[in-house]
């Protein structure tokens, strides 16, 4: 049964500092990674997605990359900003047609 | 391109009673997906419905059902509320995967959810 982890739970740092935030997977049999970002009380925002074969997916300040044979995937987050203070989820998809197995979160907060 | 919309966005609802969840999908993606989130255990997967079937099931009881219109539109039912099912419900939409819908057919689009609060 796959079970995805993310440490820490809450990270609170200055504007403008680089900084990674981790997930695990426990079946490295994975058809693809998604990285959201929740902000308080709202639905979830699509960051990035990489399916099985790629190593690493970038968007703007955001890269991803993904290791299956350790089981790990992270969000790396380049000259944060307050308006990145959220809640980061990474899931885990199964199979083409499986549905998404998340972790409980990251909790961001940059201060100005 | 409009995203996906849920209604309604809050419900307050006695034990005991039922309640009915509305999620309608991004033009032209036939999957929609339903999702349970509270603070305790995080987001869990309810069910998938695609061209109007179910195909995949979480491990949630017989009172959490849904349905699929052919329009995409996607209804979630809860009966007997009980106090444990007050938490926000996500619905997302994709394409919906298969070897003929490309790579990225499968990725989620989420709605703003429904906080249900059952008292």
């Amino acid at each position: 049964k796959q079970e995805v982890t993310q440490i820490p739970a809450a990270l609170s740092v200055p504007e403008g500092e680089n900084l990674v935030l981790n997930c695990s997977f426990t079946d490295s049999a994975i058809y693809n990674l998604q990285w959201f970002r929740q902000d308080p009380g709202k639905g979830l925002t699509s960051l990035l997605l990489i399916q099985s074969s790629q190593r690493e997916q970038t968007s703007g300040r955001l890269n991803a990359s993904l290791d299956k044979s350790s089981g790990r995937s992270t969000l790396y987050i380049a000259a944060s900003q307050p308006g990145d203070s959220a809640t980061y989820l990474c899931a885990a998809r199964g199979g083409s047609q499986g549905n998404l197995i998340f972790g409980k979160g990251t909790k961001l907060s940059v201060k100005p | 391109k409009a995203g996906v919309t849920q209604t309604p966005r809050y419900l307050i609802k006695t034990r005991g009673q039922q309640v009915t969840l509305s999620c309608s999908p991004i033009s032209g993606h036939r999957s929609v997906s339903w999702y349970q989130q509270t603070p305790g255990q995080g987001l869990q997967f309810l069910f998938e419905y695609f061209s109007e079937t179910q195909r995949n099931k979480g491990n949630f009881p017989g009172r959490f059902s849904g349905r699929q219109f052919s329009n995409s539109r996607s209804e979630m039912n809860v009966s007997t509320l009980e106090l444990g099912d007050s938490a926000l419900y996500l619905c997302a939409s994709s394409f919906g995967g298969g070897r003929t819908s490309g790579r990225r057919s499968n990725e989620q689009f989420f709605g703003p959810g429904t906080r249900l609060t059952v008292l």
